[in-house]
């Protein structure tokens, strides 16, 4: 067991761009849950997958941002129009009961 | 919604000191962890304490559920110690609420 692993690590791009980041979850673990992080503030919770269902969205996910978790197994977080203000570290975490697990995360600056 | 608060917000010691973080919250909670992230930005798991007391190594914590705090030992501190550490909750609506962590350095 590799742990959560996302990809990519890093992630330049301008403004206006889109992008897609990619979660895999530590195998058997049926809760899949993203968080963002800005500097110097704690993570926030973005959207949260039980299995394939998305049962919750924050209300920090506007229409430009989607996410899905086809067939329960990786998640893919994807930003339409980037804007500035999205350049975050993008967190995504695993859990089967209640201990949750993090990836590495994502940064993103936007350009 | 639940509010978490952490203190202190920095701290700064010398190698070998012990330290003692602290986290309030403002509701009764199922689900307390605290993690530390690294400088790459990974949050890596240090205990899972909804209540109760946990050792591991020259790490221990403490949560007193019924009172709504935490706190996280740290003796003998290393300079790999440290970074920030966070406490988060989760009241059942299956989510961490994070509070903004103490960061915390570690001079030989």
């Amino acid at each position: 067991d590799t742990g959560v692993s996302q990809d990519p690590r890093h992630k330049i791009t301008k403004r206006g761009q889109n992008v897609t980041f990619r979660c895999d979850p530590i195998s058997e673990h049926n809760r899949l849950y993203w968080y963002r992080q800005t500097l110097g503030q704690g993570p926030e919770f973005l959207t949260y997958f039980q299995n394939e269902a998305q049962l919750e969205k924050s209300r920090l996910l506007s229409d430009r941002f989607s996410a899905e978790r086809p067939k329960g197994s990786f998640s893919t977080l994807e930003i339409q129009r980037t804007e500035q203000g999205d350049s975050a570290m993008y967190l995504c975490a695993s859990s089967r009961e209640a201990e949750a697990f993090f990836g590495q995360g994502t940064r993103l600056t936007v350009v | 919604g639940i509010q978490v608060e952490q203190s202190p917000p920095d701290l700064i010691l010398q190698e070998g000191a012990n330290s003692t973080l602290r986290c309030n919250f403002s509701d009764s909670v199922n689900n307390l962890q605290w993690f530390h992230q690294n400088p790459w930005g990974q949050l890596i798991n240090l205990f899972y304490i909804p209540s109760g007391t946990k050792q591991n190594g020259r790490l221990s914590a403490t949560t007193v559920a019924t009172e709504r705090y935490s706190l996280l030992y740290i003796s003998s501190s290393q300079t790999t110690d440290s970074g920030v550490y966070f406490c988060a909750v989760e009241q059942g609506a299956q989510k961490l609420v994070f509070g903004q962590g103490t960061r915390l350095t570690i001079n030989p």
